[in-house]
């Protein structure tokens, strides 16, 4: 069974760093196929893709946040991190990681975490 | 980059069947397949349909996707409506070129 949990703060400050993390469960990073994804929604607004790291280390990023973003990955701990930075009220979203699904022609998440909210206010 | 164009909102009654549809603005709607992801109020997204056409093992039949390389478009189907289907639901798709993830705007279902 697969799971995974976001974690990082709840408020953070405007021109501040976010860094958010996904601990997962249930499949490993170094298998071969396997990816994790971040994910945001602005409050009432639609999902927003924002990057992907690739069990051979391979990283992608939405071209419109491409400056602002850094995914790792520590494979031995099953967590994948995201940076952002610069943070702006508009930033303000419920941040989800997600398990993109192995097959390679596929391309979607089958398993989502739960999300969390994260507002950038002073 | 394309976008995935959806209806704001759609409204049914229960036990009716309602589509709602997802456009892509250029290229093949057949160049990558599209999915579909229901989300409830206060829950995150699952996935309703993959792969234009697939439903994972526990969605019901009631939920149904198809291609029209036509109008370029997906459509998600949802029949015999009930209360519980009322939610918003998101088409993605996969841009190569960019390697960018594209959802669409989102379309809020209504079971009046």
């Amino acid at each position: 069974q697969i799971t995974l949990k976001e974690s990082g703060p709840t408020i953070v400050k405007p021109r501040q760093t976010l860094t958010l993390t996904c601990t997962f469960s249930g499949f490993s990073l170094s298998t071969s196929g396997e990816g994790v994804g971040w994910i945001r929604q602005p409050p009432g607004k639609a999902l927003e893709w924002l990057a992907v790291i690739y069990w051979d280390d391979d990283k992608r990023y939405s071209p419109a946040m491409r400056s602002r973003l850094a995914i790792t990955k520590d494979t031995s701990k099953n967590q994948v991190v995201l940076t952002v930075t610069n943070m702006d009220p508009v930033d303000t979203a419920t941040y989800y990681c997600a398990h993109r699904h192995p097959t390679w022609t596929s391309y979607h998440f089958d398993y989502w975490g739960q999300g969390m909210l994260v507002t950038v206010s002073s | 980059k394309f976008i995935l164009t959806q209806p704001h909102s759609v409204s049914e009654s229960p036990g009716k069947t309602v589509t709602i549809s997802c456009t892509r603005s250029s290229d093949s709607i057949d160049d990558n397949y599209v999915h579909w992801y229901q989300q409830r109020p206060g829950s995150s997204p699952i996935t309703l349909i993959f792969e234009d056409t697939q439903r994972p093992s526990g969605v019901p039949d009631r939920f149904s996707g198809s291609i029209d390389s036509s109008s370029n478009s997906a459509s998600l189907t949802i029949s015999g409506l009930k209360s519980e289907d009322e939610a918003d639901y998101f088409c993605q798709s996969y841009d190569t070129s960019n390697h960018d993830w594209v959802f669409g705007g989102g379309t809020k279902l209504t079971v009046l």
